[in-house]
Formats: structure tokens, sequence, C-alpha cells
């Protein structure tokens, strides 16, 4: 059983639309990040959500922290080739462990 | 360029060779980590190290075998090998091994085990 679920696991859009890639859990974590991953590389952070009901703004990309705090979405406004990777998400329990979700494999078109 | 360099990128071993992963960061941080990554799976943390002093050891066989002889260098030590040890080895790196800090990822290394 995986701690963090997240969906979908894979994504292939046009460039310019619109998407939301999600990360469950029913444990309640004390922050969560975001990571990219290109291929070839390792992960890289996007960003970091504390407070429960925190949204954050990366350019196109917003991430929202869920108000109990076992929850959080990423969504991509006008998604571009750039955007393509694998995009992790990643809970901290007990403030010493991250526990990494399965990731959503993004593909965008030109 | 995330300041984790590991070498090598890639390893092809028999299931008897014995063979060693390096990790080297360039951030002046406190903890690193050892990752696995295979295909549709989450990350699997292995291995921490706090100050060169292993803090987590996640039920991983003996058959890996870390070393952190400074705050600078991470090993996994690979000896007997099965094949769905196949996988992507990350190092990563963290000013302390508590809170909320970024990890820093270095590149990885494909092991494939025949």
């Amino acid at each position: 059983t995986q701690l963090l679920e997240q969906s979908p696991q894979f994504l292939s859009i046009q460039e310019g639309e619109n998407l939301t890639v999600y990360c469950n859990s029913s444990s309640v974590f004390s922050s969560l990040q975001w990571y990219r991953q290109e291929p070839g590389e390792g992960p890289v952070l996007l960003v970091t959500v504390v407070t429960g009901g925190e949204v954050k703004k990366l350019k196109r990309l917003t991430f929202q922290f869920g108000d109990a705090r076992k929850d959080s979405s990423l969504h991509i406004t006008a998604a571009q080739p750039g955007d393509t990777g694998l995009y992790l998400c990643a809970g901290l329990y007990n403030f010493n462990k991250f526990y990494f979700g399965s990731g959503t494999k993004l593909n965008v078109k030109p | 360029e995330t300041g984790v360099t590991q070498t090598p990128r890639h390893l092809v071993m028999g299931m008897t060779n014995k063979k060693s992963l390096k990790c080297e960061q360039h951030l002046g941080h406190n903890a690193m980590y050892w990752y696995k990554q295979s295909a549709k799976k989450p990350l699997e943390l292995m291995f921490v190290y706090s100050l060169e002093e292993r803090v987590e050891n996640n039920s991983v066989p003996s058959r890996f075998s870390p070393e952190c002889p400074n705050s600078s260098h991470l090993f996994l030590h690979l000896h007997t090998l099965q094949p769905e040890d196949s996988a992507l080895y990350l190092c990563a790196s963290s000013y302390s091994w508590t809170g909320t800090g970024e990890l820093f990822f270095g590149e990885g290394s494909r092991l494939t085990v025949l």
C-alpha cells in the first residue's frame, strides 16, 4: 500500500491545454513538495507547501495543499512542451521522512 | 548542475560481481540519502546518513551496503545482486535530515543486473 497516491499516472496533451495532477493520502503530512524529473536527470524541487489550504504559484503552475494537509494538486495552465517530464509529490511525515508518490508522466505535444 | 554528482551513470553487472556507486555533494549539506527508483513505483528510501551517522535503514537487503566516510561522500557497495535490483539509484543531500528542507538529487546511476 502506497502512502501517497498520484493520479493520473500518464497524461498526454496538446500544447496550450490545461491539466491537473493529484496527490492523495489518508495520512497527514508536515509539508508536501512537488518535484519534476526530466529524462536522464534527478528530480528537481518545484515547490514546498506547509500550511493547510496554502496556494503557491510558479508562473503557469499552481500548487495547492489541502486544508487537512492530506492531499495536494498541481495545475498547469497553457502547457508547453518544456513542461514535459515526470512530476513527483513527496509528503514529509514525522518531520524527517519523505514519502514519494509514484509520479505522473506528462507529455506535452507541440 | 545540482551540486550532487553520481558515478558511474550506467553500470551493468552480473549477479556474482561486486561494484560500488559513488556520490559526492558540494553543497555543505549534513544529510545524504540513497533512493531506489523503479518503473511505476514510488521512490524508495534506502538509507539516510546525518553527519556521517546512519539514521535510517529501510529494511534493505544486506547485499546493499552503504558507507559514508565524511559528510560530502556516500557510497553504495553492491554484491551478489538479483535481476530485480535493476533500477535507477539516486543519491540526494539536504541541509538537515529533519525539517522541510529541499532534497537535492544527483542524476542517478542506472544499474542493470544480468
